[in-house]
């Protein structure tokens, strides 16, 4: 398994831009798939999409298309996730997840980082 | 892929048996995992390809199903078990259920 930390909570105004950083260590990384998964105020878990370092390419759900950008960095070991124009309604814990083995995304989350708690007001 | 998870809140003794269940909108094959997730924590993978126990995981968690139905079964459940319980498919991109909270009856 691969232990993720990511960056600590935030407080943003409406329309403007975040990156939470999710880094690895232990484990493999460049051929695993990673996701990012929100999770708003007492509810359940979402898929936004994610990301194979290795290749470069990123996958979002319909939903996240035009306000999301997942990317990596494999010198550093890290996965971004960048969202813009932010709204209240983006206030939630935003957590990163690897992909076990090299089925990339149609395989099962084994590690999660802890979670970070973006808050969206004015 | 929507998921359905039923049912919403489930009341268990400890010791006692819980099922829960997950419904997927279409065939998923085995490709379908279970998490646990106690308040203020990531969520831990239990299961995965319907039915093999994570690493760590004890053995009175258990899962079965394949195509549209599955099951989670927790055999005599633990204080350390309650908690809310999520499905995921992975057969497409991936999709969650709405959950199922397992609270102490």
């Amino acid at each position: 398994q691969v232990h993720l930390v990511q960056s600590g909570a935030e407080v943003k105004k409406p329309g403007s831009s975040l990156r939470v950083s999710c880094k690895a260590s232990g484990g493999s990384f460049n051929t695993n798939a990673f996701s990012w998964v929100r999770q708003a105020p007492g509810q359940g878990l979402e898929w936004m999409g994610g990301i194979i370092p290795f290749y470069g390419t990123s996958n979002y759900a319909q939903k996240f298309l035009d306000t999301v950008a997942i990317t990596a960095d494999e010198s550093m070991r890290t996965v971004y996730l960048e969202l813009t124009s932010l709204r209240s309604e983006d206030t939630a814990v935003y957590y990163c997840a690897r992909s076990d083995g090299s089925g990339g995304f149609h395989t099962h989350l084994d590690s999660w980082g802890q979670g970070t708690l973006v808050t969206v007001s004015s | 892929t929507v998921m359905t998870q039923s049912p919403a809140t489930l009341s268990v003794s400890p010791g006692e048996r819980a099922t829960l269940s997950c419904r997927a909108g279409q065939s998923v094959s085995t490709n379908l995992a279970w998490y646990q997730q106690k308040t203020g924590q990531a969520p831990r993978l239990l299961i995965y390809d319907a039915a093999t126990r994570a690493s760590g995981v004890p053995a009175r968690f258990s899962g079965s199903g394949s195509g549209t139905e599955f099951t989670l079964t927790i055999s005599s459940l633990q204080s350390e078990d309650f908690a809310v319980y999520y499905c995921q498919q992975y057969n497409q991109w991936p999709t969650f259920g709405q959950g199922t909270m397992v609270e102490i009856k």
